[in-house]
């Protein structure tokens, strides 16, 4: 079985400020994680995803995330917040294992607002 | 990169109709397809996986004779809803993951139905 709790249903930050966005995971297997990103009714965009490669994750729009497995964390950030970012954002877990049609299972997700 | 289209948009529907919503991946053959539902401010929500050539597996809950997927070919898959009520009006989102390394799902820009 495999779970993510994403932390924090609403985050608030000023432009140009950092951002965090907070991932615990639960696997049975070595799981393969990722963040999306949801503009308004729009569909998924990937930011990155790690699959036990470096646990230094870095994405698109200078969003990293860094996978530690002591903690099952898989936490979201950003140096300095764009209004730009203001966005939906889901942590995703699957076990990828090799060759199975594995699942995707989202976050409840997390609203970024950021405020000038 | 890997693209999916998702086809109508937005449909507007009466209820006890039946509407049918596409799903094609444009660039690569998808061996596994899979439709998601997200109500407003919440999840997505795995309604059920289809694999070309064969019946789609349905999550627990979700209602196969009410939600008729098909998926004849490597780069289609259609879902249909049958008789529809308000109660169906949703996002639908559908994900096309293709059958070699690294088995990544990429997302549809979804479509909001709406039932009158």
């Amino acid at each position: 079985a495999q779970s993510v709790t994403q932390l924090d249903s609403h985050v608030s930050v000023s432009e140009g400020t950092p951002v965090l966005l907070r991932c615990n995971y639960s696997s049975s297997y070595s799981p393969s994680l990722f963040w999306y990103v949801q503009h308004p009714n729009k569909g998924l965009q990937l930011l990155l995803k790690y699959t036990s490669a470096a646990t230094l994750v870095k994405g698109i729009n200078g969003f990293e995330a860094e996978f530690k497995k002591s903690e099952t964390s898989f936490h979201l950030t950003k140096p300095s917040a764009h209004m730009s970012d203001a966005a939906e954002y889901f942590c995703v877990v699957s076990d990828l294992r090799t060759g199975t049609a594995s699942k995707l299972t989202f976050g409840t997700g997390t609203r970024l607002q950021v405020t000038l | 990169g890997a693209v999916v289209s998702q086809h109508p948009s937005r449909v507007i529907c009466k209820s006890g109709t039946s509407v049918k919503i596409e799903c094609r991946s444009l660039d690569f053959q998808a061996t596994t397809m899979f439709w998601y539902r997200q109500f407003p401010k919440q999840s997505l929500m795995l309604m059920a996986t289809s694999n070309e050539g064969s019946k789609a597996t349905y999550e627990q809950g979700v209602e196969k004779d009410k939600f008729l997927i098909n998926h004849a070919s490597l780069t289609l898959s259609t879902l249909t809803v049958t008789s529809a009520h308000p109660e169906d009006s949703s996002f639908y989102i559908c994900s096309a993951r293709s059958g070699v390394t690294p088995y990544e799902q990429y997302f549809g820009p979804g479509t909001r139905l709406t039932v009158t």
